[in-house]
C-alpha cells in the first residue's frame, strides 16, 4: 500500500510569489491535514479536510489556503510568499473521521528567497 | 524533516537501557494524544496513541503513560536501540468533535550511545 505522497519535494520561490503544494493521501483515507514545520516554531497545524470540507483551521493568515478534491487529494496554496514561509510543509492522512493514526508524508521543503 | 530545531532538549541513553521521554500538554479538554518519531529527512512516524479514558497503553517496546491531573504524558522505550535515535514529539488533539487539530510539543532528541 503506497504511503502519503507529496509533490514537489523541494521548491524555491521568491518573495511575493505564490505556491501550490500537493498531497495524495493513502488510498481510502478521507481526512487530510497540513502542518508547517520550522526550527523556530516546530510543528504547527494549518488545516484539516474531510470529504472536501475544511473542518479545522490553525492560526495562520489568510494567505494560506487549501482544498480537498473528491478523490481526497489535497492542495495547499500560499500567496504573496514571505521569507518566514520557508519551512517543511507536511501532509498527513487518516482513515476514519474520528482521530486515529495519522500517516505523514515526507514533506515539501519550501525555500523563499 | 531535515531540521527540527537547533535547541531541542536531548536525551542520551546507552544502547539497551530504557528511555523515558516526557511531555507536558496544554489543554485539559484534549482527549486524544499521540507520540511521533521523526528521523532526519522524513515525516513524523506514528508510534502509539492513547485516549483520555486510559492512563496507560503498551505497544511493542513502547509504553505511553497519561496523567491528566498534571497534564503530563510520557513515552517509555524499553531496551533502546540505535534505530530509536530520532526526535520524538507528543501531540494532543483538543477538538471536541471527531476532527483533527493536533498541537505538537517542541520535541525531544533521543541519542542512543552504542
Amino acid at each position: 500500500k503506497a504511503g502519503v505522497t507529496q509533490t514537489p519535494r523541494y521548491l524555491i520561490k521568491t518573495r511575493g510569489q505564490q505556491v501550490t503544494l500537493s498531497c495524495s493521501p493513502i488510498s481510502g483515507h478521507r481526512s487530510v491535514s497540513w502542518y508547517q514545520q520550522t526550527p523556530g516554531q516546530g510543528l504547527q497545524f494549518l488545516f484539516e479536510y474531510f470529504s472536501e470540507t475544511q473542518r479545522n483551521k490553525g492560526n495562520f493568515p489568510g494567505r494560506f489556503s487549501g482544498r480537498q478534491f473528491s478523490n481526497s487529494r489535497s492542495e495547499m496554496n500560499v500567496s504573496t510568499l514571505e521569507l518566514g514561509d520557508s519551512a517543511l510543509y507536511l501532509c498527513a492522512s487518516s482513515l476514519e473521521a474520528s482521530p486515529n493514526e495519522q500517516f505523514f508524508g515526507p514533506g515539501t521543503r519550501l525555500t523563499v528567497l | 524533516g531535515e531540521s527540527v530545531g537547533l535547541h531541542l532538549p536531548t536525551l542520551s541513553v546507552q544502547e539497551g537501557d530504557n528511555s523515558i521521554i516526557n511531555c507536558a500538554y496544554s489543554n485539559s479538554a484534549s482527549d486524544y494524544f499521540i507520540w511521533y518519531k521523526q528521523e532526519s529527512g522524513k515525516g513524523p512516524q506514528f508510534i502509539i496513541d492513547i485516549r483520555s479514558n486510559m492512563d496507560k497503553r503498551q505497544g511493542q517496546r513502547v509504553t505511553v503513560l497519561l496523567n491528566k491531573t498534571v497534564k503530563h504524558l510520557s513515552l517509555q522505550i524499553a531496551a533502546t536501540q540505535p534505530g530509536d535515535s530520532a526526535v520524538y514529539f507528543c501531540a494532543e488533539n483538543p477538538t471536541t468533535d471527531s476532527s483533527y487539530k493536533l498541537i505538537f510539543g517542541s520535541g525531544t532528541r533521543l541519542l542512543v550511545r552504542p
